[in-house]
């Protein structure tokens, strides 16, 4: 069972290129989470799906925008990279939107924008 | 504003010894409160959780404790082994907001031998 897989696991980009971040989970689940991990500020919610079909913004969802594509799939996109936007990204789902909130994690992808 | 915070960044323990990880958050309403554990180029995986009507949950080696009063919670760690080195994060869930995480910065444990 592959849980949460992410794509690519590296990247590295010129500020104002664009790129989109693939995830996909085979867990069945109805909710999905981006978020970025920077040093010191923990993991920071940027887009989240509750279910197939719906999508809202997190705590810093400016410059990127997500498609949740079907219920496996969900895609986070940055039209016009800035160096501000260097993290690692996490892709990361739940059963539902109830419960303790706990999340199953994919490996992340490291992005540098040059 | 961040809600949950994590104030110490790192703590280095003996093998054998207790490791105390801390947490302070703002928003009394938390709902639910969670530990994750990363180990370098992986994801999070989830470690242990309290809801907030409780004030402790055990599962083996692992013990968090919850402070309502003082908007307080720690992990303890006992006994601390070479494979707990890893960094902790304490995160907690609103089910009003949908039961979004929302995390501290993380501590980093080194447990040496």
């Amino acid at each position: 069972n592959a849980g949460v897989t992410q794509t690519p696991k590296f990247q590295v980009l010129k500020t104002g290129q664009s790129m989109t971040l693939q995830c996909a989970q085979d867990m069945n689940h109805n909710s999905m989470y981006w978020y970025r991990q920077d040093p010191g500020m923990g993991l920071r919610l940027i887009y989240y799906s509750a279910s197939e079909g719906t999508t809202d913004k997190g705590e810093v969802p400016n410059g990127y925008n997500v498609s949740r594509l079907n219920k496996r799939e969900f895609s986070l996109r940055l039209e016009s990279a800035a160096p501000s936007q260097t993290s690692v990204y996490f892709c990361a789902s739940s059963p539902q939107t109830g419960g303790t909130g706990e999340l199953f994690f994919g490996e992340g992808s490291r992005l540098t924008v040059l | 504003d961040q809600q949950v915070k994590q104030n110490s960044p790192s703590l280095s323990v003996q093998e054998g010894r207790i490791s105390i990880l801390n947490c302070d958050y703002t928003n009394s309403m938390f709902d639910y409160f969670l530990w994750y554990k990363k180990y370098p180029a992986e994801g999070p995986t989830f470690l242990i959780s309290i809801s907030s009507i409780k004030d402790k949950n055990e599962d083996g080696r692992f013990t968090v404790f919850l402070n309502k009063s003082a908007k307080h919670l720690s992990l303890h760690i006992v006994p601390s082994q070479p494979g707990d080195s890893a960094v902790y994060f304490c995160a907690a869930s609103l089910k009003a907001a949908g039961n979004k995480l929302t995390f501290g910065g993380g501590t980093r444990v080194l447990v040496k031998p």
